[in-house]
């Protein structure tokens, strides 16, 4: 069956630096892909999405590409804030799962001033 | 209202009593979700709702009961809890029959079994 699998964290970076965020999927159909955000206290946020092959998704200066050869997508920042601290989840959709999301297991990203 | 809302935001149960949580979607979407968070498990699908009609239950002990009145509100039914099932559940919609099938989640009820 399809799934994802994420970095373990946490990720504990200094405000400003480059952030990566590995993210590989196992799916047999051609999923759609999603990065989703959760600050403490609050649901997931839709971050940014890719729907086929070599797509770019971004938001918020977040950055990630769908690498079909590689089956991955991972979460690009090139400067991060402490605002950025949050949970990470990737996830995936596609016709093999009834479309519904299959989620990593989060990656706690910790920006520290 | 905008998003998905739930109500209330935070919930203190004992064993024995009865609750309710309530999920509304202002996205005219015709999908929802049910997922519990857990320290132990971080995202689990409880229930999925398509056109009001359960289409999934993922082995949902049946001390929890949804309920779908229509495509804008979902509830979870709540008795005779156990304290492991003290987590953040979170509702969620979608738009089924677009190619693209990102989910709106609502910002949760913090649960909490005594």
């Amino acid at each position: 069956g399809d799934s994802v699998t994420q970095m373990e964290g946490p990720v504990t970076l200094s405000e400003e630096a480059f952030l990566t965020i590995n993210c590989t999927y196992t799916a047999t159909g051609y999923p759609s892909l999603f990065w989703y955000v959760q600050y403490p206290g609050e649901g997931l946020q839709l971050l940014l999405k890719a729907t086929k092959a070599d797509d770019k998704g971004s938001n918020k200066g977040f950055e990630a590409t769908y690498r079909k050869e590689t089956t991955s997508f991972h979460l690009e920042k090139g400067s991060v804030q402490v605002s950025d601290s949050a949970v990470y989840f990737c996830a995936l959709s596609d016709r093999d799962s009834s479309y519904k999301l299959i989620f990593g297991s989060g990656t706690r990203l910790l920006v520290r001033p | 209202e905008t998003g998905v809302t739930q109500t209330p935001r935070h919930l203190v149960m004992g064993m024995t009593n009865k609750k309710s949580l309530k999920c509304e979607q202002h996205l005219g979407h015709n999908a929802m979700y049910w997922y519990k968070q857990s320290a132990k498990k971080p995202l689990e699908l409880m229930f999925v709702y398509n056109f009001k009609e359960q289409t999934e239950n993922n082995s949902v002990p049946s001390r929890f009961s949804p309920e779908c009145p229509n495509s804008s509100h979902l509830f979870l039914h709540l008795h005779t809890l156990q304290p492991e099932d003290s987590a953040l559940y979170l509702c969620a919609s979608s738009q089924r029959g677009l190619t693209v099938h990102e989910q709106y989640f609502g910002p949760g009820t913090r649960l909490t079994v005594t």
